[in-house]
């Protein structure tokens, strides 16, 4: 069965500092792996991750990809409270679903 | 370029009853997934449409059904509804099948009483 798993499952932070957050997987087969933020309801995008493009960035947030450990991480720098928010792993094994971890909680206190 | 929008925003029913959920795609999109979020959770998969046509379902029964329309708005059914069928169900939409790159609406949060 598919599994994506996200550690921490909380974190909370001050305003300024910079976070890791942690996606692992195993999965039958592995197009792409993608980073969602949710903050009310709608997950909004951040970045796709595949075999031909391991690492993004944009801004403060950056993210790679391992293929080699099957696993990902999130970067946020210079955390602001804005970056509050439910940080969502998934991965792509075909062209139908996403299969999602169950988020990272990040609290950023100013 | 419009984005994905969802209706209700939330609704409220009772067991046994029925419930259909609409989700308008982001222009350009013709493919769209459906997930379920429970509380404290993930977003599990449900199905997808792809040019009015299933095109791959997640492990739920068969009293979730779906349609998709030709302009590749969508709805999502759930017959006989359950307590554990309370949950935010989100619409996600996409260009065709060669991308993973998924967008999604603001969910439907559904209270089953």
């Amino acid at each position: 069965e598919d599994k994506v798993v996200q550690s921490p499952l909380s974190l909370v932070v001050h305003e300024g500092d910079t976070v890791t957050l942690n996606c692992s997987y195993e999965v039958t087969n592995f197009r792409s792996l993608l980073w969602y933020k949710q903050e009310k309801k709608a997950p909004t995008f951040l970045f796709m991750l595949t075999s031909s493009g391991i690492e993004k960035k944009s801004g403060r947030l950056s993210s790679i990809l391992d293929k080699k450990e099957l696993s990902s991480i999130l970067n946020i720098t210079a955390t602001q409270t804005g970056d509050s928010a439910i940080y969502l792993c998934a991965v792509a094994p075909d062209s139908e679903k996403l299969v999602f971890g169950k988020g990272t909680k990040l609290t950023v206190n100013p | 370029e419009t984005g994905v929008t969802q209706s209700p925003t939330h609704l409220i029913k009772t067991r046994g009853q029925q419930v259909t959920l609409r989700c308008s795609s982001q222009s350009g999109h013709n493919t769209v997934s459906w997930y379920q979020q429970a509380l404290g959770q993930g977003p599990q998969f449900i199905f997808q449409y792809y040019r009015e046509e299933e095109n791959g379902r997640g492990n739920f029964p068969p009293r979730f059904s779906g349609l998709q329309f030709p302009n590749y708005s969508s709805e999502l059914n759930v017959n006989a509804l359950e307590l554990d069928d309370s949950a935010l169900y989100l619409c996600a939409s996409s260009r065709g099948l060669a991308t993973n790159e998924q967008f999604f609406g603001p969910g439907t949060r559904l209270t089953v009483l």
